[in-house]
């Protein structure tokens, strides 16, 4: 059974970076069949897809975020990471990793809240 | 961004029940529509992808249909554990966008 579990600070200063690792057990990430996503929901509001990465590397990103993520994956490790720039208040909520095929996502984390707060 | 609206946002109903969520997409996006349960404090569930196919251990009482911009979830006689928001969700082009969710209440 693929399990996810993200990894990180739970709180961000405004301006700094948020880093989030996502480890992968159960299933090699180096499947060129899937790809792994990072997702976030606020409190209370809807899902929001902010990019996704393949074993190979490629990646895409959500435009609304594109200028301040970047995903990146590290195969040896059995993990991929999403880097969020120049935090703001708006970028407070439950960021969760997932892994798709294409059907959407399959396999999600169990989330983790990040605030970004002074 | 392909735009996914879901209705209603918020329904009542009772065990039993038949009830129906439905989801327009701002343009055709063939057949790569998908459906998650969530409850409070817990991930997306994923029930339905490609607009029909049932996930693993989904309960056949859930059923997707529709095509081109319009889509249906049907649970076909609601249970207790049934009581959750439900999402639909367009992998046919990056970004992925989601419906607003449809919050389904006990009666």
């Amino acid at each position: 059974q693929v399990q996810l579990q993200e990894s990180g600070p739970g709180l961000v200063k405004p301006s700094q970076t948020l880093s989030l690792t996502c480890s992968v057990s159960g299933g090699s990430i180096s499947s060129s069949y899937y790809s792994w996503n990072w997702l976030r929901q606020p409190a209370g509001k809807g899902l929001e897809w902010i990019g996704r990465i393949y074993a190979s590397g490629s990646t895409n990103y959500n435009p609304s975020l594109k200028s301040r993520v970047t995903i990146s994956i590290d195969t040896s490790k059995n993990q991929f990471s999403l880097n969020l720039s120049s935090v703001t208040a708006g970028d407070t909520a439950v960021y969760y990793c997932a892994r798709a095929a294409v059907g959407g996502p399959t396999y999600w984390g169990q989330g983790t809240l990040v605030t970004a707060s002074s | 961004d392909i735009q996914m609206t879901q209705s209603p946002s918020s329904l009542s109903a009772s065990v039993g029940d038949r009830v129906t969520i439905s989801c327009r997409a701002s343009q055709r996006i063939g057949s790569y529509l998908n459906w998650h349960q969530q409850k409070p404090g817990k991930p997306p569930k994923p029930l339905i992808y490609s607009v029909s196919g049932l996930q693993s251990g989904v309960p056949s009482r859930f059923s997707g249909s529709g095509s081109g911009t319009d889509f249906t979830l049907t649970i076909s006689s609601l249970q207790p554990e049934d009581f959750a928001t439900y999402y639909c969700q367009q992998s046919y082009d990056t970004p992925w966008t989601f419906g607003q969710g449809t919050k389904v209440e006990i009666k």
